[in-house]
């Protein structure tokens, strides 16, 4: 699997907007970029996923750079509940590989 | 409405002892999984069965044994118990399609005394 490198820890004040980026320089064609968060005590949650263009959700917006080789998840409004980890993962959906490879992630701590 | 669901949600046993957690999805889905989330919260594949068949097997030891009865449900047996195996366990479950989406459950931390 490709692998993605994410800060291990940002910091962001409430109701402000937080970019979290993830670099995924070995990212093959077929490669999604998918976002996960975990809260404290939670199983993981999906949070949003793109290939080439960028997306919105109701959650987050996802920013894919032209050549792929990075992305950034932008929450538009940090709460309290966005504190979380988030990992960005790259999947290469080929049938028998549908697992998701979790890497460190970024622990987001939302200052009030 | 639980989506993803297991049981128990702690499990505080012995080592050499044998257990089992149960995982079961109302999401009609047809993948489901085992994550094992150690200590140091790295968050690793275990197994994953579609409809009822084993796709993915990441060289867990043979003392876990998947089942599934159904598509629904995706239990994890334990057989002889070691103090390494204490983690939370997370179950998962997605649709087939491109690109899917994995739901989790709550997970069952499990403590080996």
């Amino acid at each position: 699997d490709a692998k993605t490198t994410q800060p291990n820890s940002m910091e962001s004040n409430e109701e402000e907007p937080v970019h979290l980026p993830c670099n995924h320089s070995t990212i093959s064609g077929t490669d999604y970029i998918h976002w996960y968060r975990q809260l404290p005590s939670q199983g993981p949650e999906y949070v949003i996923h793109g290939l080439t263009s960028n997306v919105n959700n109701r959650m987050a917006s996802l920013a894919i750079a032209e050549d792929r080789k990075s992305s950034t998840l932008i929450l538009h409004r940090a709460t309290l509940r966005d504190a979380a980890v988030y990992y960005c993962i790259l999947r290469d959906l080929v049938f028998g590989n549908e697992k998701l490879t979790f890497g460190t992630g970024t622990r987001l701590t939302i200052i009030p | 409405d639980t989506a993803v669901s297991q049981t128990p949600k702690y499990l505080v046993t012995q080592m050499g002892n044998d257990k089992s957690i149960k995982c079961e999805q109302n999401l009609g889905h047809d993948t489901m999984y085992w994550y094992k989330q150690d200590s140091k919260k790295f968050l690793k594949i275990m197994f994953s069965y579609n409809n009822k068949e084993l796709i993915i097997n990441e060289t867990v030891p043979n003392r876990f044994s998947p089942k599934s009865p159904d598509k629904a449900h995706l239990n994890l047996h334990i057989n002889s118990l070691e103090l390494g195996d204490s983690a939370v366990y997370f179950c998962a479950s997605s649709q087939d399609g491109e690109p899917d989406t994995q739901y989790f459950g709550p997970g069952t931390r499990l403590t080996v005394l």
